[in-house]
């Protein structure tokens, strides 16, 4: 099942710069999209969320844009920093109208932030 | 900060037996989830429920598992007869119902069971 896909396993980026994290998705009736991160031995942590009706959602250091056309969405973090070490996940869900709220997650990526 | 809380944090269980996993969700949620991640896998759903019923559940959450909300705070996934296969991390996650935050999920720490 590769409904929702990050095709990049690892990035890895220098402390002040810009992390990019990418995730691709096939099912059009995702119409709710999540980052979390994870560290390890805890459970996801959720950062930032997209409705279908947005194309961008900004949280401090964290945006997340959202290409319905292409079916894609992005995280960016400005600036990078070392605590921002971890596996990033993206997940998404197909309810808003029906109520269905079951999340689909990507493999994730992990970012490492060199100081 | 409130957050989920799931008990116990490793679970070593010998093959056919009887597992609850426990789970305090967010008070002022209402909606409660079970997700298993099996090392090296995807984090993958097993089951919603909502209103002391299941809303939604996977292919995975088959008759081996129920869960159960005894009392008004805690949240339990019953596992009758343990195979191997079931071994994984377990996380709760719980939501509020209404937006803006409407399907936003918060997850606990996760128990892993080991099914030898």
């Amino acid at each position: 099942d590769q409904q929702v896909k990050q095709n990049s396993p690892s990035l890895s980026v220098q402390e002040g710069r810009i992390s990019i994290l990418n995730c691709d998705y096939t099912n059009s009736m995702f119409d709710y999209f999540l980052w979390y991160k994870k560290y390890p031995a805890e459970g996801p942590t959720f950062l930032i969320s997209i409705s279908s009706i947005k194309d961008k959602n900004e949280d401090g250091r964290f945006t997340v844009f959202l290409n319905k056309s292409a079916k894609h969405l992005s995280l960016h973090i400005v600036p990078s920093q070392p605590g921002d070490s971890a596996v990033y996940f993206c997940a998404a869900s197909a309810g808003m109208d029906t109520g269905r709220r079951a999340l689909t997650f990507g493999s994730g990526t992990r970012l490492q932030v060199q100081p | 900060e409130p957050e989920v809380t799931q008990t116990p944090s490793h679970q070593v269980t010998q093959m056919g037996q009887e597992v609850i996993l426990r789970c305090v969700p967010i008070s002022n949620h209402l909606y409660f989830y079970w997700y298993r991640q099996i090392l090296g896998q995807k984090v993958e759903f097993l089951v919603s429920f909502y209103n002391n019923e299941i809303s939604e559940k996977s292919e995975i959450f088959d008759d081996q598992f129920s869960v159960e909300r005894p009392d008004g705070s805690n949240f339990t996934l019953k596992i009758r007869s343990t195979k191997l296969e079931d071994s994984a991390m377990y996380f709760c996650a719980s939501s509020e119902v209404g937006s803006p935050s409407y399907n936003e999920q918060f997850f606990g720490p996760g128990t892993r069971l080991t099914v030898l």
